[in-house]
């Protein structure tokens, strides 16, 4: 079943503020986060496993809900380089199984 | 060194061709994955090995697709009597990880995938 990102696109001015909603309607193994450049491989940001579960990369963080059912990614200050296509990829049951991507969020930082 | 090396980059195959993808992972790394990504769309599981084992390919489309890593390590998706319809980028990720295994260390890391168009 693949998770729900909103919103579907996003446009910012250089040192704003986002963030993106990643939503399951069943509990979840993990999180995982890519930023998508066009023409390009996805590249992996974090992962996050635990509920309550903050994590911080750079001045990109996410965070994971007590319930494992949705996952927000926060970009703060942000910069013409998080300019991409931001994806959540989910995983039940286990580690090292397949991800399920969510449709993918357009963010667009402008000087 | 690297990353996951994909080839062709691009691949144009007039329909009823058969095409063959090419998957380099990164070396040691024993879990590798196919995805499909369809314009403006969030990657597709197509299919995984662990190893030289295909333990899933549910998400194969069709029978026309085959993906094969005879010694564990190279891939290689063929798409046989290839339609319209499979025109997309195709993606391969590599993993450290077993599944199954409990650990945050995860991470797929994803080649640059190769863009097939079928005229």
């Amino acid at each position: 079943q693949q998770p729900v990102q909103s919103p579907q696109a996003v446009i910012l001015r250089e040192g704003e503020d986002a963030v993106i909603n990643c939503s399951s309607s069943k509990a979840l193994y993990s999180v995982h986060w890519y930023r998508q450049k066009h023409g390009e491989a996805p590249v992996f940001l974090m992962i996050l496993l635990k509920g309550g579960e903050q994590k911080g990369h750079d001045k990109i963080s996410a965070s994971f809900n007590e319930k494992k059912q949705q996952s927000s990614l926060y970009l703060t200050a942000s910069q013409l380089s998080y300019s991409g296509t931001y994806f959540c990829g989910t995983e039940w049951g286990a580690a090292g199984n397949k991800l399920t991507f969510g449709g993918g969020t357009r963010v667009l930082v402008k000087p | 060194g690297a990353g996951v090396s994909q080839s062709p980059r691009y691949k144009v195959a007039k329909r009823g061709q058969d095409v063959a993808l090419r998957c380099d992972p990164i070396s040691g790394h024993v879990s590798l994955f196919w995805y499909q990504q369809a314009l403006g769309q969030g990657p597709e599981f197509l299919t995984y090995f662990q190893n030289e084992a295909q333990l899933d390919k549910s998400g194969l489309p069709s029978d026309r697709f085959f993906a094969e890593r005879p010694e564990g390590s190279v891939s290689t998706l063929k798409i046989q009597r290839t339609q319209q319809e499979d025109s997309a980028v195709y993606l391969c990720a590599s993993s450290l990880v077993l599944a199954g295994e409990s650990t945050t260390y995860n991470e797929q890391f994803f080649g640059p995938g190769t863009r097939l168009t079928v005229l």
